[in-house]
């Protein structure tokens, strides 16, 4: 059983640009949520897909979209970034649609807008 | 809105010492609560998951417990080793698609 991947690990852009991560689900796991997590902070929710549908949102504006695949694979876009889109990028996987079962986290991705 | 709040933020202790981490929440309609443990610049690991009815969770040297009526969570840790070193984070659910709520978590240090 292979965990949460993502990928890139580091990624430097700048203001304005458009971005693009990558997160590989735990095999089984159909639920995948995005958290963005700034230095020094705790996680802060994006969104949450369950198959294939976006079914939850935190407090992020609509520049910040995904998209998850049959195969349960998920990416984050972000559009017109901002300096303070600066962060580690957390995915997290879990079965079904029950908030019951812990989630699994991937290892990050780290952004840096400049 | 949930809001989590961990107490202290930085902690530093020798070796073999018991420790206590504290988490409060404002929103008593919790689903469940977990604690996570973050290395530096990594993800998170699950610790221990409390659903709503349950008191308290175990796992080796590490015990959750849970109060919905005070809006309280601890982690206790016993006899501590270096390798305990890392952030330690508390986060609720509200049992919907809304995610976790987490605090800003306990920077952990266990001296050799």
């Amino acid at each position: 059983e292979t965990g949460v991947t993502q990928s890139p690990t580091h990624l430097i852009k700048t203001r304005g640009q458009q971005v693009t991560l990558r997160c590989s689900s735990q095999s089984g796991h159909n639920t995948v949520s995005w958290y963005q997590q700034a230095l020094g902070q705790g996680p802060q929710f994006i969104f949450q897909y369950y198959r294939e549908e976006e079914n939850g949102r935190g407090n992020f504006p609509p520049r910040f979209s995904g998209l998850q695949f049959p195969n349960y694979s998920s990416e984050l876009n972000v559009n017109a970034l901002e300096l303070d889109d600066s962060a580690l990028y957390l995915c997290a996987s879990r079965p079904s649609g029950r908030a019951f079962v812990t989630q699994y986290f991937g290892p990050g991705t780290r952004l840096l807008v400049l | 809105k949930q809001e989590v709040t961990q107490i202290p933020a930085a902690l530093s202790v020798p070796e073999g010492e018991n420790l206590v981490l504290n988490c409060s929440f404002t929103d008593s309609a919790i689903y469940n609560l977990q604690w996570f443990r973050q290395d530096p610049g990594k993800g998170l690991t699950s610790l221990l998951l409390i659903q709503s009815s349950q008191r308290e969770q175990t796992s080796g040297r590490l015990n959750a417990s849970l109060d919905k009526s005070s809006g309280r969570s601890t982690l206790y840790i016993a006899a501590s080793q270096p390798g305990d070193s890392a952030t330690y984070l508390c986060a609720g659910s509200g049992g919907g698609a809304d995610g976790l709520t987490f605090g800003k978590g306990t920077h952990l240090i266990i001296q050799p």
